[in-house]
């Protein structure tokens, strides 16, 4: 089956720490997208990259870097720069044009 | 500036009647629309889209309209079930570009 698969669902970390949030697709998808949830604030863009080895930033991408050196995959790392960082991330891939989002399951963040 | 707006982020519905989720935009450009359902600690999952080109698209239960004058589009579920309670996000694309710009979502509660 093809799909987005988001890794870990839970992930706990300390303050001061860095993490990395994995996400793969294997729908042949070029653009690739990290969206941020939190309570009342709907789907904020945080990096977007439309093909292997390029990316862009989004809306809030302070605290935030990613990497895109395959297709299949677009990794986020929540830096310790970053805030506020406890939210909930969900990534999302986007094939022709037409099409809309294919969404992962998401990944919990909390720090503590 | 926020680009998408639900506004009513909450309704709740008896099952059987009709849920009306409204979605008003402020870029004219925008020639696609979506909705996506999403259950907590789930991602969202697409429901029905419709181009700039019609006022009108229906998928079983789900119809979406769309008023380009008013820059408005509109999703009504009839007849409401209990598995529709979820939070139902408007969003919306530029032809060229590979972004989409969501709302903050709307509750969905259908009470049995």
């Amino acid at each position: 089956d093809g799909g987005i698969t988001q890794s870990p669902k839970y992930l706990f970390r300390k303050e001061g720490q860095n993490v990395t949030l994995s996400c793969e697709q294997n729908l042949n998808h070029d653009a690739m997208y990290w969206y941020r949830q939190d309570p009342g604030q709907g789907l904020r863009l945080i990096y977007y990259s439309q093909i292997v080895n390029d990316f862009q930033k989004g809306d809030i991408a302070e605290g935030y870097s990613v990497s895109r050196e395959k297709k299949e995959s677009f990794p986020l790392t929540v830096t310790s720069a970053q805030k506020n960082p406890t939210a909930f991330y969900l990534c999302a891939s986007r094939g022709t044009q037409g099409d809309g989002y294919t969404f992962g399951s998401g990944t919990r963040l909390t720090v503590v | 500036d926020q680009q998408v707006k639900q506004n009513s982020p909450s309704l709740s519905v008896q099952e059987g009647r009709i849920s009306i989720l409204n979605c008003d935009y402020t870029n004219s450009m925008f020639d696609y629309f979506l909705w996506y359902k999403k259950y907590p600690a789930e991602g969202p999952t697409f429901l029905i889209s419709i181009s700039s080109i019609k006022d009108k698209n229906e998928d079983g239960r789900f119809t979406v309209f769309l008023n380009k004058s008013a820059k408005h589009l509109s999703l009504h579920i009839v007849p409401s079930q209990p598995g529709d309670s979820a939070v139902y996000f408007c969003a919306a694309s530029l032809y060229g570009n590979n972004r989409l710009a969501f709302g903050k979502g709307n509750q969905v509660v259908v009470i049995p």
